[in-house]
């Protein structure tokens, strides 16, 4: 079965500045890559996911990710934050079980 | 078009009492799912459905039960509530089981004291 490892449970980072929330997960032939956002008391929205082809995938709002196959990690990036980013973020994979295996997330709150 | 609602919102049990969540879905989605979420613990899978009369286990099953009668329709109970299930349950829809993004409703805050 997947797992997925979040390393950072929180992450404070000043308006404006980047930051990189990270995501490993485990080893799979095939494995299919996702970030979720939850902003305060509601249910998850999708940010971002990697199927297949291009290593680099980017969201509509400025995040962006990297699947690293060598390494198996899938961390998010952005490079200038707003107070709005401000929320829960969790990776998420999907191998040959063909279930969704969510990390403990991680918490970004962004400060004035 | 709604997507993916829950009903209750809020809901507090006492040790033993039962309750049913409904999850009701208008995206002729196949697939639904029932996570729990914990803190520091992420989402985990209660149970999920592959389509309508189809159930199956997910990673947390033990204490749950759930029902497809209908499409767009999952209902999960809780036949004899113990404290343990104190918890946030979000309900999801997809079209496809691993690809696909899913969606999610805005979840139901249970209690059980």
């Amino acid at each position: 079965a997947q797992s997925v490892t979040q390393l950072d449970s929180q992450v404070p980072v000043f308006e404006e500045a980047p930051v990189e929330l990270r995501c490993n997960y485990s080893s799979s032939v095939s494995v299919y890559l996702f970030w979720y956002v939850q902003y305060p008391n509601q249910g998850l929205q999708l940010l971002l996911k990697y199927l297949s082809g291009s290593t680099l995938v980017e969201s509509i709002n400025g995040f962006e990710a990297e699947f690293n196959k060598s390494q198996t990690s899938f961390h998010l990036r952005k490079p200038s934050v707003h107070i709005s980013d401000t929320a829960e973020y969790f990776c998420a994979a999907s191998g040959s079980a063909r279930q969704l295996t969510f990390g403990s997330g991680t918490q970004l709150t962004v400060l004035p | 078009n709604a997507g993916v609602t829950q009903t209750p919102k809020f809901r507090v049990l006492k040790t033993g009492q039962s309750m049913t969540l409904l999850c009701a879905q208008d995206m002729n989605h196949e697939y639904m799912y029932w996570y729990r979420q914990d803190p520091g613990m992420g989402l985990r899978l209660i149970h999920y459905s592959v389509g309508e009369g189809t159930t199956a286990k997910g990673e947390v099953p033990d204490g749950y039960n759930v029902s497809r009668l209908k499409k767009q329709n999952f209902l999960l109970g809780l036949e004899s509530a113990a404290p343990s299930q104190t918890s946030v349950y979000f309900c999801a829809s997809s079209y496809v089981l691993s690809t696909d993004t899913q969606y999610f409703g805005p979840g139901t805050r249970l209690t059980v004291l």
